[in-house]
């Protein structure tokens, strides 16, 4: 039971153009969300949160969306660089304090 | 200087042994958690420790049991070690401001 999911395994983008990277969750409950960058043998960094009395969130070249009736929220990156290319994990939250809940990730290649 | 620490970061052990990972952060935070990458790439929740008491213990089998000598250090003992345990396995600290931040991974490999 997937209470958080990307149904894009992989995205590819040309460099200079927007990266949408989507999200959708089940849990009414959830009211924290993060995404996470990953690199190959690396832990997930942290990049850009957003709580539910927020539908944005803007941070540098990264915007997250929200939008809490769809259950659905999103990542842009733009403009998309090839040292974005990573796994990116949508991950949410229940009051922020509890354990994070996962998707199962997208991989972004931006293409120079 | 690493936030979050873990050794090693490689482990290739065969079955029915025992084996420990070591976390470590040094960024102050009181909330650890031990996570699981499996091979279909999903991350979860093992184990969630707040100032060295055990808060969550998902479902896990009681061959693994995490350890917090104090609230810097979380490390996680696995004994009787079987091969579907093969998987990356990720420690991560929490701010107040419920970020969470990650080690680098420990890949372990049951053979």
């Amino acid at each position: 039971d997937q209470q958080v999911k990307q149904n894009s395994p992989s995205l590819s983008v040309q460099e200079g153009r927007i990266s949408i990277l989507n999200c959708d969750y089940t849990n009414s409950m959830f009211d924290y969300f993060l995404w996470y960058k990953k690199y190959p043998a690396e832990g997930p960094t942290f990049l850009i949160s957003i709580s539910s009395i927020k539908d944005k969130n803007e941070d540098g070249r990264f915007t997250v969306f929200l939008n809490k009736s769809a259950k659905h929220l999103s990542l842009h990156i733009v403009p998309s660089q090839p040292g974005d290319s990573a796994v990116y994990f949508c991950a949410a939250s229940d009051s922020g304090n509890t354990p994070l809940v996962f998707g199962k990730g997208t991989r972004l290649s931006v293409i120079a | 200087d690493t936030a979050v620490s873990q050794t090693p970061k490689y482990l290739v052990t065969q079955m029915g042994n025992d084996k420990s990972i070591k976390c470590e952060q040094n960024l102050g935070h009181d909330t650890m958690y031990w996570y699981k990458q499996d091979s279909k790439k999903f991350l979860k929740i093992m184990f969630s420790y707040n100032n060295k008491e055990l808060i969550i213990n998902e479902t896990v089998p009681n061959r693994f049991s995490p350890k917090s000598p104090d609230k810097a250090h979380l490390n996680l003992h696995i004994n009787s070690l079987e091969l579907g345990d093969s998987a990356v396995y990720f420690c991560a600290s929490r701010s107040n401001t419920y970020e969470q931040y990650f080690g680098p991974g420990t890949r372990l490999t049951v053979t």
